[in-house]
């Protein structure tokens, strides 16, 4: 069965450091994984999502994850924070096996000190 | 492109009380999702259709939630009774293909719903 765990409910960072929001999945098969961002009162709107190809994702906003299945994670990075970036950030798996459903993690709360 | 729209945004009901959300996905997405976000958790997906038939709903739970999504294009989620662990937001999303793993999920920005 699939399950996804986001490490750290609340990451804090400084203005203009790394961003790191670590994920880890589990999967039967092959996964397809996401992470998706929310801002206040907002619906989640997909970063990058990866699903087969270069193990290295890049998506909006300068963020970027690598997919490393020996370690059956899923790390979000950021190598310069922004204060726009303060949001909650969700990692997510699919699986492709007929039907399928999209799991999601907790959520990670991002925030960006000035 | 016009985004998922939901309504309302905000309800609060007392327990027992019954209540009905509306989504319009974005036009010509064929597939259709209701999530459950309980504060503090991820999103958890409750029914899925594709086009007006059901592909999931192992997680609704069927004593008091329904959902119908009439001619394959608005949707509309309904409570009765609710209770008081209803109280969450509830995400509408929707996406392009035919329910395919790969696809991406456009969200709405979801119905605070309280239940005192």
């Amino acid at each position: 069965a699939q399950s996804v765990t986001q490490l750290g409910s609340h990451v804090s960072v400084s203005e203009g450091a790394l961003v790191l929001l670590r994920c880890n999945y589990s999967s039967s098969v092959p996964p397809y994984l996401f992470w998706y961002v929310q801002y206040p009162n907002q619906g989640l709107q997909l970063l990058l999502k990866y699903t087969t190809g270069a193990t290295l994702v890049k998506g909006i906003n300068g963020f970027e994850a690598e997919f490393k299945k020996s370690e059956t994670s899923f790390h979000l990075t950021k190598p310069s924070a922004h204060m726009s970036d303060a949001a909650e950030y969700f990692c997510a798996v699919s699986e492709g096996t007929g039907g399928f459903k999209t799991i999601f993690g907790a959520g990670t709360r991002l925030f960006v000190k000035a | 492109e016009a985004g998922v729209a939901q309504s309302p945004r905000y309800k609060i009901i007392e327990k027992r009380q019954s209540v009905a959300f509306w989504c319009n996905p974005i036009s010509g997405h064929a597939t259709l999702y209701w999530y459950q976000q309980i504060l503090g958790q991820g999103p958890k997906l409750l029914i899925q259709f594709q086009n007006n038939g059901v592909v999931d709903d192992s997680q609704l739970p069927k004593d008091r939630f329904s959902a119908e999504r009439l001619k394959g294009v608005d949707s509309t989620l309904k409570i009765q009774p609710a209770k008081l662990e209803d109280s969450a937001v509830y995400l509408c999303a929707s996406s392009l293909g035919s329910s395919r793993p790969t696809d991406t999920q456009y969200f709405g920005p979801g119905t605070r719903l309280t239940v005192l």
